[in-house]
């Protein structure tokens, strides 16, 4: 069955610290990969997405994400984080044209 | 504007209810979903219309129950609700279904409609 498997539940991190979350998919085909975030009280959004290419992909607020296919993994990074950046963190994958599968988020806290 | 507008955002009801949550989007997509998030905060694939054709129907109970009237609507009702329907269901839309139309892929969600059953 397909599945993503996102490793931390809740991180706490200062201000200027460096993020890695980590995501890691099963599945044995092509995927599209995708970094999804929520912040508190708002809807599910887009951070960025990995469909081929270049395996490091650049998302918005200086997220980045590098797909390693040999370990099915698809981590997100950020050099410093920033309070604002506090919000809950989803992965999710899309293969064989099925809808997005999702992982369980991670909660980023970030304290100033 | 709201993009993907759910309604109620919070629901409090009985078992043996029935009750309905409703999903407008105004982006023109095709594709619409239902997702349920659980207490462990999966998100899980319930349902998906596209062009008010089901295309995904996971292994959900009967008692929930899609009706898309048109493209920019996917309603979900739900019958004689249990306790373990207790989640929050998310409303999403995209361009189309699947990468070989074109689509990005990308989802936009709506806020989310919190069900507590007691």
């Amino acid at each position: 069955a397909q599945s993503v498997s996102q490793h931390n539940h809740h991180v706490i991190l200062s201000e200027a610290a460096s993020l890695e979350l980590g995501c890691n998919y099963s599945y044995g085909g092509t995927v599209n990969l995708f970094w999804y975030v929520q912040y508190p009280g708002q809807h599910l959004q887009l951070l960025l997405k990995y469909f081929s290419g270049d395996p490091l992909v650049k998302g918005i607020k200086g997220f980045e994400a590098e797909f390693i296919k040999s370990k099915f993994s698809f981590n997100l990074r950020k050099p410093s984080v920033q309070w604002s950046d506090t919000a809950e963190y989803f992965c999710a994958f899309e293969a064989g044209r099925r809808a997005l599968t999702f992982g369980s988020g991670t909660r980023l806290q970030v304290q100033p | 504007d709201t993009a993907v507008s759910q309604t109620p955002k919070y629901l409090v009801t009985q078992m043996g209810n029935d009750k309905s949550i409703k999903c407008e989007q105004n982006l023109g997509h095709d594709t619409m979903y239902w997702y349920k998030q659980d207490s462990k905060k999966f998100l899980k694939i319930m349902f998906s219309y596209n062009n008010k054709e089901l295309i995904i129907n996971e292994t959900v109970p009967n008692r929930f129950s899609p009706k898309s009237p048109d493209k920019a609507h996917l309603n979900l009702h739900i019958n004689s609700l249990e306790l373990g329907d207790s989640a929050v269901y998310f409303c999403a839309s995209s361009q189309e279904f699947g990468l070989a139309g074109g689509n990005t892929g990308e989802l936009f969600f709506g806020e989310g409609s919190r069900l507590t059953v007691l």
